[in-house]
């Protein structure tokens, strides 16, 4: 069974310019998450798409990251303008359902580099 | 008081050792934890589940005191393989999994 797929990889841009990341979870997943994971931290979630609609963005800094699942099966995560700060891997995670027992596997991660 | 709390480390342990990690969550109301694990610069993978009986995965024991609201891993015999960062995770029914910050474990031969 094929994994969850990011691309890119690595990523290294000038603060204030865009970037967007890309997501293909493992088929049939209807949950998705994006994760932003800080040097030295745990995970920390950005936003959580059940199908195509969103349930939980409530940590998204909208004024500069957005983010979309059309069709309910890719998902895009864009940051315009960056900033130093975030400098950081985004994960892109999916699971079957979202629920008490519910597994999420995790893409190898964009690892974005803002100079 | 943060949502998922765990102690940091370091652990550097030698080869055989048994060590533990303990990890305490804010929110009563979660249902469910997990235990993840995590290498160096790649991505968190599921450990194992912690059910409220306790469970064991060959040298991996996890428990969980919902009075005290922590659950803990307790790795037997640790093996040189065993080095990685694990991370506490916490569902909360009307949140998403919520991780901690991670806890490194370093085996020495």
């Amino acid at each position: 069974e094929a994994g969850v797929a990011q691309s890119p990889r690595y990523k290294i841009i000038e603060k204030r310019q865009s970037v967007a990341f890309w997501c293909n979870p493992i088929s049939g997943h209807a949950t998705l998450y994006w994760y932003q994971q800080i040097l030295g931290q745990g995970p920390k979630l950005l936003i959580q798409f059940q199908n195509n609609g969103v349930v939980d963005d409530s940590q998204l800094p909208k004024d500069r990251f957005s983010a979309e699942r059309l069709k309910g099966v890719d998902s895009t995560l864009k940051i315009q303008p960056a900033k130093l700060e975030d400098s950081a891997v985004y994960l892109c995670a999916s699971s079957l359902v979202s629920g008490w027992d519910s597994e999420a596997f995790f893409g190898q991660g964009t690892r974005l580099t803002v100079v | 008081r943060k949502e998922v709390e765990q102690d940091p480390g370091p652990f550097n342990v030698p080869e055989g050792a048994t060590v533990a990690f303990n990890c305490t969550y804010s929110n009563s109301a979660s249902q469910s934890f997990f235990w993840y694990r995590q290498d160096c610069r790649k991505e968190p993978k599921l450990l194992m589940s912690v059910y409220s009986s306790g469970n064991e995965d060959g040298r991996f024991t996890a428990q969980l005191n919902r009075a005290s609201q922590y659950i803990s891993l307790l790795i037997r015999d640790s093996k040189l393989s065993d080095s990685a960062t694990y991370l506490c995770v916490v569902f909360s029914g009307n949140t998403p999994l919520v991780f901690g910050k991670g806890t490194r474990l370093s085996v020495i031969a």
